[in-house]
């Protein structure tokens, strides 16, 4: 089963307003991330927050993260047309091999 | 730097055929990971090397599916016999650092596979 889930599947907004996604997850984590894709390209890393983390910025990214819930968001603010795209969460889980379990994703829409 | 290099970018082959999908690595990361993408099954990692050796191939479907990492600039992912339900985007991604999947990973554009 999916270890990061999205909420929502997919979401549409006006340009200019903030987007928000949510990512839950089952099992203790060492790390979380969060990528983009745009249409037929890979992944793109936008930002990496520790268990011991609760809130992370990058530009127009704000991350939180609640270990207690077992969940993370991500918000877009003033979203532009180029921010179309789908936004994966990703955990790296403590036990065993170090890697990355993604989630379904959210696709983002930026109506202009 | 020039990023993950994948080839070819897409691939149309027929049911039976040997596939090789290559990739070279972000030059001086330490971990090589491939990733298949499917509408069904969304991004499922397939098997990541670290400094060269196969960490963690769980995720590689059956024996058809193979892959080499013989030095740290070159992989390789080999599907023998293919059948149409291999069909899908194929991913390589490199990282760096000592904690294998943990770090930031760096994709490439993907190949993508039609298996007729």
């Amino acid at each position: 089963s999916q270890q990061g889930e999205e909420d929502p599947q997919a979401l549409s907004i006006q340009e200019g307003e903030n987007a928000t996604m949510n990512c839950s997850y089952k099992t203790s984590i060492n790390n979380l991330q969060w990528y983009r894709q745009n249409s037929g390209r890979g992944l793109v890393h936008l930002i990496l927050i520790r268990s011991n983390e609760r809130e992370k910025h990058s530009g127009r990214l704000r991350v939180t993260l609640d270990t207690s819930k077992k969940s993370s968001s991500l918000l877009i603010t003033a979203s532009r047309a180029a921010d179309t795209a789908s936004y994966f969460c990703a955990t790296v889980i403590i036990q065993g091999a170090q890697k990355l379990v993604f989630g379904q994703g959210t696709r983002l829409t930026i109506n202009p | 730097d020039a990023g993950v290099i994948q080839s070819p970018r897409h691939e149309v082959t027929e049911m039976g055929q040997e596939v090789t999908l290559r990739c070279k690595p972000i030059s001086g990361h330490n971990s090589l990971f491939w990733y298949r993408q499917t509408m069904m099954r969304g991004l499922e990692l397939l098997i990541y090397f670290n400094n060269n050796v196969p960490i963690d191939d769980s995720g590689m479907p059956e024996d058809r599916f193979s892959a080499k990492m013989p030095n740290a600039s070159f992989s390789t992912l080999k599907i023998q016999p293919s059948e149409p339900r291999d069909s899908a985007v194929y991913f390589c991604a490199s990282s760096n650092g000592f904690r294998g999947g943990a770090h930031e990973q760096f994709f490439g554009p993907g190949t993508r596979l039609t298996v007729l």
